[in-house]
């Protein structure tokens, strides 16, 4: 089992739609992170957070601490959100390195 | 503008040819990181260096290699002793400094080899 869970693997969304991404993780963290990353490759970071919920314009991440679970919303959805969303969680052992979920693609029409 | 640059974006070379990724970071970060991306997987941690001079190994080392002569450069080769080199790599920095400091990432080099 991966220590890092996102679903669903594949979303496809009208533009307009409200959207949930999900994340679990089984591990221990010092913070969780929402990147994004777009057809050509690069990786944005759109959220690092360790408790609560943080907003930046049409988008809301959020973290449950004890139920080791974060989502990532998309409030009206637009084509140009689409890209691949990446949930990485900084361990809290070692040298906290980032462990990365394998993305959750999402693909809005017009 | 600070970033993280990488060069080049695509990279082609023949089965059996060493190759070095250059990865270039103006943001004064201390750590610096290299991953792998193959389809379907998340990243994968090739190596780390959190100081000049100073690196070491991640989850899947065998058949790279790394310096860090240089707070600003970490170059990655993709040695011939790589088994399945094809992939998307990407590097990354972060402060060490105290706290959660996020992470940056560059643009990433695709590397086929034919």
């Amino acid at each position: 089992k991966n220590e890092v869970e996102q679903s669903p693997q594949n979303l496809t969304a009208q533009e307009g739609e409200f959207i949930t991404i999900n994340c679990s993780y089984s591990v221990g963290i010092s913070a969780l992170h929402w990147l994004q990353q777009h057809p050509g490759g690069g990786i944005v970071s759109l959220f690092m957070l360790s408790s609560g919920k943080k907003k930046h314009g049409r988008l809301i991440a959020t973290i449950n601490i004890q139920e080791k679970h974060s989502s990532l919303h998309i409030t009206a959805s637009h084509p140009r959100d689409s890209a691949v969303y990446i949930c990485a969680v900084r361990m809290n052992t070692g040298f906290q390195k980032l462990v990365f979920g394998t993305g959750t693609r999402l693909l809005v029409s017009p | 503008d600070g970033g993280i640059t990488q060069s080049p974006k695509y990279l082609f070379r023949k089965e059996g040819q060493n190759v070095t990724l250059s990865c270039e970071q103006n943001l004064n970060h201390d750590a610096m990181y290299w991953y792998r991306q193959d389809p379907g997987q998340g990243l994968r941690l090739i190596y780390y260096s959190q100081i000049v001079n100073d690196f070491q190994k991640g989850d899947i080392a065998e058949g790279y290699s790394v310096s860090r002569e240089k707070k600003e450069s970490f170059p990655l080769t993709v040695t011939s002793a790589q088994k399945n080199p094809t992939a998307f790599y990407l590097c990354a920095s972060r402060n060490r400094g105290g706290g959660n400091n996020e992470q940056f990432f560059g643009p990433g080099t695709r590397l086929t080899v034919l």
